[in-house]
């Protein structure tokens, strides 16, 4: 089945400064490629999402980077605020099938 | 939380009792799922449902059971609990009438079993 790799595990960063999050996936089918962002006692919340036919999508702050060819994808933080401390989760899936396969988490924490 | 709420929250149970954990939703979205969360592991499928009395079996799904005799409600059972499902328990709906698209959360439901 579909392996996803999240690195790194934890990431601190100053206020201000961008943060980066980087998934490797194994399986060339997958083409959706979710950002979960996971605040404590609470919910994965959906931030973004891009599919294999988009090389990048941005939203405000926030922006995934796509490249099929080397099956990775990468969350891109820029001018990070203390509110944007959490886990953040990345998941591939196969359109065609159920399940969302997920890296096992970047804990960021953003110093003020 | 596109309208999801899990029931109870936080539980504690013994080994050997059975447990279930509910999940309902207010928008009648096709597709739910249930997840289990652990340290190291990340998010993990247990069962997911594609409609009512329509369900199937994730990479997590030995010793669970689901139901789903409603649109709006997912049970997830816990037949002889066991100290090795202890876990946070997350319920999940896609909104876009896909499969794997767009799923959101829950809130949650802490389970510990002694």
């Amino acid at each position: 089945g579909e392996n996803v790799e999240q690195h790194p595990s934890t990431l601190s960063v100053q206020e201000g400064d961008s943060a980066v999050i980087k998934c490797t996936y194994s399986d060339s089918a997958s083409n959706y490629f979710p950002w979960y962002k996971q605040e404590l006692g609470k919910g994965p919340q959906l931030i973004i999402d891009i599919r294999s036919n988009v090389g990048e999508k941005k939203d405000q702050r926030i922006a995934v980077t796509l490249n099929k060819t080397a099956k990775h994808f990468s969350l891109h933080i820029t001018e990070t605020q203390p509110e944007d401390s959490a886990v953040y989760f990345c998941a591939a899936s196969i359109n065609s099938g159920y399940a969302l396969n997920f890296g096992k988490g970047t804990s960021l924490l953003v110093t003020p | 939380d596109a309208g999801i709420t899990q029931s109870p929250r936080h539980k504690v149970t013994e080994t050997g009792t059975p447990v279930t954990l509910r999940c309902h939703q207010t928008e009648n979205h096709r597709y739910m799922y249930w997840y289990r969360q652990d340290p190291g592991h990340g998010l993990r499928l247990i069962h997911y449902s594609y409609g009512v009395k329509d369900t199937d079996k994730g990479e997590v799904s030995d010793g669970y059971s689901v139901s789903r005799s409603k649109t709006e409600d997912f049970l997830l059972t816990l037949e002889s609990a066991t100290s090795s499902q202890t876990s946070v328990y997350f319920c999940a709906i896609s909104t876009s009438g896909g499969r794997t698209d767009t799923q959101y959360f829950g809130p949650g439901t802490r389970l510990t079993v002694l």
